[in-house]
């Protein structure tokens, strides 16, 4: 089945912990992005990588950093969280062509920082 | 200003009713355009694209104006079943950005 997944779905941490939210998709897509959403402010994008080894900021990348050593894997690492990233965390991948494709997302990952 | 704005509703309708739903973008560079579909608590899926020369699937139908520079959603014959929030998405030129916007609500009521 194509899919993105996302581990965990549900992560309570503390202030400065340093952890990491896995994304991993079976698509072969070249594409991949990590959002976040909170109320009112809709999705907005962390950061997107158009292939292995090649990332990029998105809107609000503060605070946030990722790798893509494999096409497959983009992990999002926070190194020292702190309570204003609590949020919704989505990854999504498409297959990279003229922008006009699907983004598939993973199911998501809830955020508590406290 | 936000690059993608949408009325954020709620929106309540009967079943069988036609709604609509508008978004304005703010960059005139922005190149494709989506309308996902996200339950309560669940990832976005795509609903449809949104082609120059408009778009129909079903009881869908999608609209872009670029000289006003928004999109339109129009349901037909609403079921139960759309209820929902409706994400208005754009990409820039370069195709590597996505904007949300922040979402309408639609519920449908029996």
């Amino acid at each position: 089945e194509a899919q993105v997944t996302q581990n965990p779905r549900y992560l309570i941490t503390v202030t400065g912990k340093k952890l990491t939210v896995t994304c991993s998709q079976n698509m072969n897509h070249e594409y991949m992005s990590w959002y976040r959403q909170d109320p009112g402010l809709g999705l907005r994008q962390i950061y997107y990588s158009m292939n292995v080894e090649v990332t990029d900021k998105g809107d609000v990348p503060e605070g946030y950093k990722v790798s893509r050593k494999e096409k497959r894997n983009f992990p999002l690492i926070l190194e020292s969280p702190s309570p204003n990233q609590t949020s919704l965390y989505f990854c999504a991948s498409s297959s990279w062509g003229s922008g006009t494709d699907t983004q598939y997302f993973g199911p998501g990952t809830r955020l508590t920082v406290l | 200003r936000k690059e993608v704005e949408q009325d954020p509703g709620p929106f309540n309708v009967p079943e069988g009713a036609t709604v609509a739903f508008n978004c304005t973008y703010s960059n005139s560079a922005s190149q494709s355009f989506f309308w996902y579909r996200q339950d309560c608590r669940k990832e976005p899926k795509l609903l449809m694209s949104v082609y120059s020369s408009g778009n129909e699937d079903g009881r869908f139908t999608a609209q872009l104006n670029r000289a006003s520079q928004y999109i339109s959603l129009l349901i037909r014959d609403s079921k139960l079943s759309d209820s929902a929030t409706y994400l208005c998405v754009s990409n820039h030129q370069t195709g590597n950005q996505f904007y949300f916007g922040t979402g309408t609500s639609l519920t449908v009521i029996p």
